[in-house]
């Protein structure tokens, strides 16, 4: 079963330029997440969605990131324009509906690094 | 106050030593906990679930104090492939579902 996809893997891009970090969940999950995850501050809960209806965006840092979800299938995170501090690994991970076990199955991230 | 914290490590110890790793929240809504690994470069991984009795996966065993908001992970008998972080994960029922707050992890590395 393919689990959590997502694209691009890696990342370099300058100061200013637009990311965009792509994700595809597990079929038949209804939740999804975005988490970042640096060196000092651990994994950060940036936005979570619902049967594709954002739940809680209050993890994302500030105007500049912005996270959809289209269809049950698909979710992008955007960062415009991208700053040198958001330099780190972005998870993207699913559950299904019924879970409580606490099991997100994530993504193998994508690395940002920007310069 | 962080909602939860670990001890960063690491924690370097012989193959065949017993380690223990505590996690601290400050939540007390808390529902419920677990534990994730993470190897290097890759992503988390549910290790195990933490229940208030207690719990045990082969070398693992898990304990939750609910009055002192505490968790731990104990393993025994290491092996170099336990060499990894560890994660300690809160789950806080909210209104829109399950929310999972992360420790920033424990380090340990396992030696010959």
């Amino acid at each position: 079963d393919a689990g959590v996809i997502q694209s691009p893997r890696h990342e370099v891009t300058e100061m200013g330029q637009e990311v965009t970090l792509r994700c595809k969940p597990i079929s038949g999950h209804d939740y999804l997440f975005w988490y970042r995850q640096t060196m000092m501050r651990g994994l950060e809960l940036l936005i979570y969605f619902n049967n594709n209806v954002p739940i809680d965006d209050s993890g994302m840092p500030e105007d500049r990131f912005s996270a959809k979800m289209p269809n049950a299938s698909f979710s992008t995170l955007k960062i415009q324009p991208s700053e040198p501090r958001d330099s780190a690994v972005y998870f993207c991970a699913s559950s299904p509906r019924t879970s409580d076990t606490g099991e997100l199955f994530f993504g193998e991230g994508s690395r940002l690094t920007v310069l | 106050r962080k909602e939860v914290e670990q001890d960063p490590g690491p924690f370097n110890v012989p193959e065949g030593a017993t380690v223990a790793f505590n996690c601290t929240y400050s939540n007390s809504a808390s529902q419920s906990f677990f534990w994730y690994r993470q190897d290097c470069r890759k992503e988390p991984k549910l290790l195990m679930s933490v229940y208030s009795s207690g719990n045990e996966d082969g070398r693992f065993t898990a304990q939750l104090n609910r009055a002192s908001q505490y968790i731990s992970l104990l393993i025994r008998d290491s092996k170099l492939s336990d060499s990894a972080t560890y994660l300690c994960v809160v789950n806080i029922l909210t209104g829109g579902g399950n929310k999972l707050t992360f420790g920033t992890g424990t380090q340990l590395k396992v030696e010959l």
